[in-house]
């Protein structure tokens, strides 16, 4: 079956570090795939799109990466801060002219 | 920028009650989305529409009916509830289709308990 899959478990780290979440996926090509944000009892928020033709997009701290041989990217979050703690979505089109997401992966930054 | 509002925000209802979820959007986006989040299961997909009158099932569509007679609002009825529904539902917009690989902007969510 088609799957997007990201760490059910929290990721906990130092503030300071560099925070590294994973997104795997499985039976799909994607053209592009979408990383969001998720404050608890909030919408999600669109963050970075990285294209398949793209091994790595950055944005600020932010950087993603995009292997399509592996099927994964990854997201990371350089100097993280604990206003960074939050849950992190991957997203991409499976079919439908709609995203499906992953469950998502919360991170949660110490001082 | 009132972007995207839902409405009602919080809502408890009994098994059998028909419910329905408002949602707004500004910006005259074509696609409009409704997502459910659970426990366990992350967003899943309920119905999207691509314009005004023209909708099509996601991936979870049983229990629920949806319309857009106008751009703007995209409300998500359920039929009769049941506790199963009980989640909650996020509203998005996005200007044209996911495949240009346009983002998707989402409202607040509204927390349905069904009892």
């Amino acid at each position: 079956s088609q799957k997007i899959e990201q760490n059910s478990e929290a990721l906990n780290i130092q503030e300071g570090k560099t925070a590294t979440l994973t997104c795997n996926y499985t039976n799909y090509s994607p053209a592009y795939l979408q990383w969001y944000r998720q404050d608890p009892g909030r919408g999600p928020v669109f963050l970075l799109l990285i294209r398949e033709n793209e091994k790595e997009k950055r944005k600020e701290r932010l950087k993603v990466t995009f292997d399509t041989t592996l099927k994964q990217s990854l997201f990371h979050i350089t100097a993280s801060q604990p206003a960074d703690s939050a849950t992190y979505l991957c997203a991409l089109r499976t079919g439908r002219r709609a995203l499906t997401f992953g469950s998502g992966t919360r991170l949660q930054v110490q001082p | 920028d009132a972007g995207i509002t839902q409405s009602p925000r919080y809502k408890i209802t009994e098994t059998g009650r028909q419910v329905t979820l408002m949602c707004h959007q500004t910006w005259s986006h074509s696609y409009m989305f409704w997502y459910r989040q659970d426990l366990g299961h992350g967003l899943r997909l309920i119905y999207y529409s691509a314009a005004a009158d023209i909708t099509d099932k996601g991936e979870v569509p049983d229990g629920y009916v949806v319309s857009r007679s106008k751009t703007e609002n995209f409300p998500l009825t359920l039929e009769s509830a049941t506790r199963s529904q009980t989640s909650v539902y996020f509203c998005a917009s996005s200007e044209s289709a996911t495949g240009g690989g346009n983002t998707i902007y989402f409202g607040e969510g509204s927390w349905l308990t069904v009892v």
